[in-house]
Order: structure tokens, then C-alpha cells, then sequence
């Protein structure tokens, strides 16, 4: 059974850090990997998506790498903001999806 | 851990009929449920959200008519997709959360379903 693991499961940076979320997962027989943003008491927000034939994947100042080898993807987010404070998520899609656990991010101002 | 189950886990019909999926949380009371889709090769989107008693709330470009959302107890919600259309081929998945001090979502394996 897939397993998908995030390291860390929290985080507190400040205001304009750089940093980078990991997330690990033991099947590499994927069709794509996905990171997404959850704020309190709100659905999931889709923040990249990368198809299994993919590597990496950009949007603004994120950036999602994604190694099926190694069963590794990392999402890199730079000059850190405090709106960027949320819980992200990983998920790998094979015939269902398996999601991660989860890190808590904090930007301090 | 928090369970949640959906059923069923994938459904074929034919176009113009009406399909329900149940999603319930087996061992804890969820106060929100969340319904997501992802079609192929597309992001998981969400859907709506729904509290138990109320009326869901629905993301934008959802049709609330023809995705019929209920959440009538703490640990069942049910999405209907009504008069479907081969275009609502999808992977169906749900969350359930207990609020309270804590956000966490515990997630459905999903349905998937496929119209004719």
C-alpha cells in the first residue's frame, strides 16, 4: 500500500526565508503528484499539479520537483510571506489517492 | 486514526440518469465535509463544502442544481449528480473534518465515475 510521508509537520520561518517541503512516497508507480494548501476550516486549494512524466513544476514563487525514483518531491517556496502561513499537503494519484500528513507552515512578519 | 469511507468506489451510468455518492465518516462526527473532483490529468479541485444542517457552500463554476449536496447528520453526506452527462466523468472524493481545535481532513478513497 502506497504510503506517503511529509517531513517536516511543522515549520516557522521568518518573513522572506526560503524554504522547502518534502514529501516522500513508497509505490512509485504514480500518475501525478499534487501539492495543495489548506487554511483553516477550508477546503483544499490545488497549488501544483505534476504528471508522472514530469520533473518539475512552477507557479509564481513555487516551485515543485517531483523525483519518482527516489519516491521523493519537494515544494520550494521562496521569499516567504505571512499569507503563506497554512498547512501543505501532498497527494500522489494511482488508482485512488493517497494523501500525505500534512507540514504547518508559519511566517512570522 | 479517522475514517471515512465513500461509496460507491466507481460507477458506470448512462447519460440523463441521476447517481449518489455517499461519503461517511465511520468513527467521528464530521461537522464539515468537503466534496473535490479531479478529471483526467487535471488538478483535484474543490468542489463545495458542506456543514451538517446547513446548506453547502458551492465553489465557483459548480453547478449547485446539478450537484446536490446533503449533509443531513454528523457522520454522512451524500453528493448527487444529477441528469449526468458524459463530461461529469470524474473522480469524486470527499473530506471530512470535526472542526473544533483542529483542521485536519481525513479523506475518502474516492469514486469514480464514469457516464456513458
Amino acid at each position: 500500500k502506497q504510503e506517503v510521508t511529509q517531513i517536516p509537520a511543522a515549520l516557522s520561518v521568518p518573513e522572506g526565508e526560503n524554504l522547502v517541503l518534502n514529501c516522500s512516497f513508497t509505490d512509485s508507480a504514480i500518475y501525478n503528484l499534487q501539492w495543495f494548501r489548506q487554511d483553516p476550516g477550508k477546503g483544499l486549494t490545488s497549488l501544483l499539479l505534476i504528471q508522472s512524466s514530469q520533473r518539475e513544476q512552477t507557479s509564481g514563487r513555487l516551485n515543485a520537483s517531483l523525483d519518482k525514483s527516489s519516491g521523493r518531491s519537494t515544494l520550494y517556496i521562496a521569499a516567504s510571506q505571512p499569507g503563506d502561513s497554512a498547512t501543505y499537503l501532498c497527494a500522489v494519484s494511482g488508482n485512488q489517492f493517497y494523501f500525505g500528513t500534512g507540514t504547518s507552515l508559519t511566517v512570522i512578519p | 486514526g479517522a475514517v471515512v469511507s465513500q461509496h460507491p468506489s466507481w460507477v458506470i451510468c448512462k447519460s440523463g440518469t441521476s447517481v449518489k455518492i455517499e461519503c461517511r465518516s465511520l468513527d467521528f462526527q464530521a461537522t464539515t465535509m468537503f466534496w473535490y473532483r479531479q478529471f483526467p490529468k487535471q488538478s483535484l479541485m474543490l468542489m463545495a463544502t458542506s456543514n451538517e444542517g446547513s446548506k453547502a457552500t458551492y465553489e465557483q463554476g459548480v453547478e449547485k442544481d446539478k450537484f446536490l449536496i446533503n449533509h443531513a447528520s454528523l457522520t454522512l453526506s451524500t453528493l448527487t449528480v444529477t441528469s449526468a452527462h458524459p463530461e461529469d466523468s470524474s473522480f469524486y472524493i470527499c473530506s471530512a473534518s470535526w472542526g473544533g481545535n483542529t483542521d485536519t481532513q481525513y479523506f475518502g478513497p474516492g469514486t469514480r465515475l464514469t457516464v456513458l
